[in-house]
């Protein structure tokens, strides 16, 4: 086990809904970073915190936002859901250290459900 | 241009026999890392092995082994002895020097271990 922790495992939403997902990191670590992984894909980078600020972003819109707290755990949230808002959103937690060796270690995930 | 390219969907191999699963990716950057995870039916991304690209000797853990061709931007998965355990889904992917600690992921191997 990787000791980063995601709550809820499965969540059912409706369009137009919000919802915030929560994410423990392990122990130690001090960036948080969430992805989206749509059925049959690989996982796409949303967002990255980084001592509880925003260090970087994908192509996502501003409705998905994000918290990361003193204790280094994290919410990823989203407003106005959509229906391809529908997928796997994984958390990974990582130690700041070399820019291209630095490891992610990954969550189970929540699995997020948009009717 | 993808980045991560993985062309195998699937990948059927029989228990205790080698597997490679392949790997090609696209980047301008000097100094990147290439990753491998694993993703059980669980959910979760479990990292496997890393490779830098300065980094002279091709990467090994265990019964992973990453072969790494520089001047053909490829770097595949070698599981040799391959146990009915290995079966799941196998992502490669890089991090960028000009990319934050941001992972770029292919779209995945789906691999089956027959008995």
């Amino acid at each position: 086990e990787t000791g980063v922790t995601q709550s809820p495992t499965h969540l059912i939403k409706t369009r137009g809904q919000q919802v915030t997902l929560r994410c423990s990191s392990q122990s130690g670590h001090n960036t948080v970073s969430w992805y989206q992984q749509a059925l049959g894909q690989g996982p796409q980078f949303i967002f990255q915190y980084y001592r509880e600020e925003e260090n970087g972003r994908g192509n996502f819109p501003p409705r998905f936002s994000g918290l990361q707290f003193p204790n280094y755990s994290s919410e990823l949230n989203v407003n106005a859901l959509e229906l391809d808002d529908s997928a796997l959103y994984l958390c990974a937690s990582s130690l700041r250290g070399e820019r291209t060796n630095e490891k992610l270690f990954f969550g189970s995930g929540t699995q997020l459900s948009v009717l | 241009a993808q980045k991560i390219t993985q062309t195998q969907p699937g990948m059927f191999v029989q228990e205790k026999e080698a597997v490679t699963l392949d790997c090609t990716y696209d980047t301008s950057d000097q100094s990147y890392g290439l990753f491998w995870y694993k993703q059980p039916s669980s959910g979760e991304m479990i990292f496997l092995i890393y490779q830098g690209s300065y980094d002279e000797q091709n990467a090994t853990e265990g019964r992973y082994s990453l072969n790494f061709q520089k001047a053909r931007k490829s770097a595949n998965l070698v599981i040799s002895a391959s146990q009915l355990g290995d079966s799941a889904m196998y992502f490669c992917a890089m991090r960028e020097e000009s990319g934050y600690s941001t992972l770029t992921f292919g779209k995945g191997t789906m691999l089956l271990v027959s008995p």
